[in-house]
């Protein structure tokens, strides 16, 4: 069966550090890949999506970005984090066209 | 951006109770899917409709993907306590574009 690992669960990061959020899939392949920003308890706005190895798509502009080094393997990045980058990071998968997306369990980022 | 409105935002109802949560919108969607998240977790989706007019029934829960494909409503009966937590719709337009979410509807059930 398919799983989908997201790490870490919680982060604490000072305004102007890096971030480095890591998320695999197992048991599938060449899987579409998401990344999205939840505010406080509301909805799920998209930052990042990726239909195959190198190709990322962003929504959003902003000092976030992501890679896709391997098939299963989807990365969420920043040189400078500012305040405003807290929040409810959830990574997901689908298998394309109509299928629902799976996600992980999130990361909960906090800067400080 | 075609934009999904749920409603309401949020309700708080008694155990038992029955209770329905719209999705809206003003385009048309291949598909519709429903979702539930509990805090500090990721959505688990319930159920997808395809077919204009699709009810779907789960347990307590039943789904209807309206005619025009442009809005959905999730109704369950006789609410309990576990039913707590954000419910999400979200749309699809064609292919591998990204799902559209709603904002959510926050439901608490109170035993």
């Amino acid at each position: 069966s398919q799983t989908i690992h997201q790490w870490p669960a919680t982060l604490v990061q000072p305004v102007g550090s890096p971030l480095s959020l890591e998320c695999t899939v197992e048991g599938t392949s060449n899987p579409n890949l998401y990344w999205y920003r939840q505010a406080a308890g509301r909805g799920l706005q998209l930052l990042f999506y990726s239909v195959g190895i190198g190709q990322i798509s962003s929504e959003v502009p902003q000092n976030l970005s992501a890679s896709r080094p391997q098939d299963r393997q989807f990365i969420l990045s920043s040189k400078k984090l500012l305040l405003s980058d807290s929040g409810f990071y959830l990574c997901a998968w689908s298998g394309g066209g109509f299928q629902p997306q799976h996600f992980g369990d999130g990361t909960r980022l906090s800067i400080l | 951006t075609q934009l999904l409105e749920q409603s309401p935002q949020f309700l708080s109802i008694q155990e038992g109770e029955n209770l329905t949560v719209y999705c809206n919108s003003s385009s048309v969607f291949s598909s519709l899917q429903w979702y539930r998240q509990e805090p500090g977790e990721g959505p688990v989706l319930l159920v997808t409709v395809v077919t204009g007019g699709e009810v779907k029934k789960l347990k307590r829960l039943t789904f209807q993907f309206g005619d025009a494909r442009k809005d959905s409503s999730l109704h369950i009966t006789a609410a309990q306590p576990g039913d707590t937590g954000l419910y999400l719709c979200a749309g699809v337009h064609s292919g591998n574009t990204p799902l559209v979410f709603g904002k959510g509807t926050r439901l608490s059930v109170i035993a």
